[in-house]
């Protein structure tokens, strides 16, 4: 089954690091960008950057370049993002997503929900 | 503020059709980049509904469609179900930014 497996939920507190995953299996990860999407609580969808696990070309949204960082391991189909020290405004769903042909998303993983608290 | 402008809400009675706009500029979809078009059921991942603006991935029902004109995009529902009560976001891509762009989203009320 071509799907995208994401890490499971976190909660942390502000100032704490994070790395969360997304595993891809079923097709070709390293032929494919996988982007991250994130989604504030009640909030609409916003794309923070994107990776080509073949070559590790990564590119970021304006808003979030510096704010996280986005890798991958193509030895074991998996993406990364990451974060040096969290705020409570980090608090997101954050998708992983395959773009197809285009720029479209044409596979989307369920998501890792970050809770930042104190 | 979004860079692809959709409206907050439409709704629609069992049956009937409904039309969602997505709105541009020449950056994004007036430069001639694709929109595509997502469904979002609460609580569940997105799902891509339409590519490259007016193509169903398989398993999209034909009742689903998508087009392109200009600096805007529209997707229409007809033969409105229950089961379409969701939020649609559109998307492309931006040459401004070099990157992806989401509209902010419409909400589909079926009454």
């Amino acid at each position: 089954e071509v799907q995208l497996v994401q890490s499971g939920a976190e909660v942390k507190k502000p100032g704490e690091s994070l790395k969360i995953s997304c595993k891809g299996s079923g097709y070709n990860f390293i032929s494919y960008w996988i982007a991250w999407v994130r989604q504030m609580p009640g909030k609409g969808l916003e794309w923070m950057g994107i990776i080509y696990p073949g070559d590790s070309d990564t590119r970021y949204s304006p808003s979030f370049q510096g704010q996280v960082t986005i890798s991958a391991d193509r030895s074991i189909s998996t993406a990364y993002l990451q974060w040096s020290s969290l705020k409570a405004s980090d608090t997101a769903m954050y998708y992983c997503v395959r773009r197809g042909v285009g720029w479209d998303f044409d596979l989307w993983g369920r998501g890792t929900l970050v809770t930042v608290s104190s | 503020q979004s860079v692809l402008t959709q409206p907050p809400s439409v709704s629609g009675a069992p049956g009937q059709r409904v039309t969602i706009s997505c709105t541009g500029s020449s950056s994004n979809i007036g430069a001639g980049y694709d929109v595509h078009w997502y469904q979002q059921v609460p609580g569940t991942a997105p799902k891509l509904l339409i590519y490259g603006n007016s193509n169903r991935p398989s398993g999209v029902p034909d009742r689903i469609s998508g087009s392109k004109s200009g600096t805007s995009a529209s997707l229409a529902i007809t033969g409105l179900q229950a089961e379409d009560e969701a939020d649609y976001y559109c998307q492309s891509y931006d040459s401004s930014l070099s990157g992806s762009v989401f509209g902010a989203g419409t909400k589909v009320t079926v009454l």
